[in-house]
Parts: structure tokens; C-alpha cells; sequence
């Protein structure tokens, strides 16, 4: 079955970094595009990045761009998230995300919870 | 950007009624809208995509309609498992996505 495990979560303070790692299995993950989604405390989804299958294409929601970077080891069916210069605004779970078909989002990690605090 | 709306923001039903939930984007994305679920403590769950395609192993009590800016989910006959939060999200602009603020249906 498929199983999307996040790692990396933690406090860190404003201005820090921080890198999250999504361990794949139970699918070919080098076909699969893959996301990272957060979902600050009582709040709604917030998409923040995408990766294309090979690391060739990626995009980010404006909230984030230019401070994290998303990317990918196919070879040890590992996605990561640098987060750089965090702000308490990034203070969320951050969900590591299958991309079924360009944009659908069709299997879920449990999340990994990032709080930013001095 | 490509804004969603939901509404209402709470439905507060009975087991066994049916539920319709809103949703409408501020531009046309086509048919490229999903739904999802959410209950506390869990990751969304991928219920429809394509506006109307129900995903892997979705009851059929789930449908969903609509195309360009409005799109609705239905639930035709609420389970106790089924009070929980629903979210739209587009993928018309492709690569960007947005998600709705949500719709919480809790037990009246």
C-alpha cells in the first residue's frame, strides 16, 4: 500500500531552517509528481510546492517562494523540503502529497508539525 | 490567482439527510476541480476529481457536479463517519493550486 512518512519537523526560531524529508513506499515513486502541503493550527490547506517526477519542474505558492526549495532523490524514493528564513506565519503541518494527475493530490502522509517561535 | 469559495462555511445536518456543499472559483477552471475530506487529526482524503470522478474506494453517497465556476459536492444520505471538513481545490491554472477555506458539516 501506499505510505507517504514525513521526518524533520521541529521548533526552530524566526530567520532559521529547517529540512523535511518524505520516505515513499508502496509505489513507483519515480513516476509520480509530489507535493508539499501545509495546513497551519485551525486553519485551511495551503499548497506550497510541487516537484515533477524526474526534479526537472518545480513551483511554488507565492507565501514561500524564493525561501524554501523542494526536491527529490529517486534513487532512495525521498522527497525534501528546505525551508529557509522561516517566519511564525510558516508555523503549520506540512503534508507530503502524491500527484495522481497534474494537480489532483491522491495520497496523504500524516504530516510533519513546524513551529517557528522565539 | 484562481480564488475559491465555499459555502455555507457550517451545515449542521442529521445522519441520513443530504448534504450539498459550494463551491465556486473566481475564473473558469474548466472541469479541473477536486474535493476533499478532512476529519480532526488526519490528512485530506481525495474524495472527486475531475469536478465529477469519484476516487479509489469513495462511497457512492459521494457525487460531485459542475464545470467553469460553480461546482457542488453532494453526500446523498449522511454516515457518522461523514461529519468532517470538505475542501475544493483547482487545478486550472496548472502548475498553481489553491484550496477553498473549507465547509464543516457537524451533527445537528
Amino acid at each position: 500500500q501506499v505510505q507517504l512518512v514525513e521526518s524533520g519537523g521541529g521548533v526552530v526560531r524566526p530567520g532559521g531552517s529547517l529540512r523535511l524529508s518524505c520516505a515513499a513506499s508502496g509505489f513507483t515513486f519515480s513516476v509520480y509528481g509530489m507535493h508539499w502541503v501545509r495546513q497551519a493550527p485551525g486553519k485551511g490547506l495551503e499548497w506550497v510546492a510541487v516537484l515533477g517526477h524526474d526534479g526537472g519542474s518545480e513551483y511554488y505558492g507565492d507565501s514561500v517562494k524564493g525561501r524554501f526549495t523542494i526536491s527529490r532523490d529517486n534513487s532512495k524514493k525521498t522527497l525534501y523540503l528546505q525551508l529557509n528564513s522561516l517566519r511564525a506565519e510558516d508555523t503549520a503541518v506540512y503534508f507530503c502529497v502524491r500527484d495522481k494527475d497534474s494537480g489532483y493530490l491522491d495520497y496523504w502522509g500524516q504530516g510533519a508539525l513546524v513551529t517557528v517561535s522565539s | 490567482e484562481i480564488v475559491l469559495t465555499q459555502s455555507p462555511a457550517t451545515l449542521s445536518l442529521s445522519p441520513g439527510e443530504r448534504a450539498t456543499l459550494s463551491c465556486r472559483a473566481s475564473q473558469s477552471v474548466g472541469s479541473y476541480l477536486a474535493w476533499y475530506q478532512q476529519k480532526p487529526g488526519q490528512a485530506p482524503r481525495l474524495l472527486i476529481y475531475g469536478a465529477s470522478n469519484r476516487a479509489t474506494g469513495i462511497p457512492a453517497r459521494f457525487s460531485g457536479s459542475g464545470s467553469g465556476t460553480d461546482f457542488t459536492l453532494t453526500i446523498s444520505s449522511l454516515e457518522p463517519e461523514d461529519f468532517a471538513v470538505y475542501y475544493c481545490q483547482q487545478r486550472g491554472d496548472w502548475p498553481s493550486v489553491t484550496f477553498g477555506p473549507g465547509t464543516k458539516v457537524d451533527i445537528k
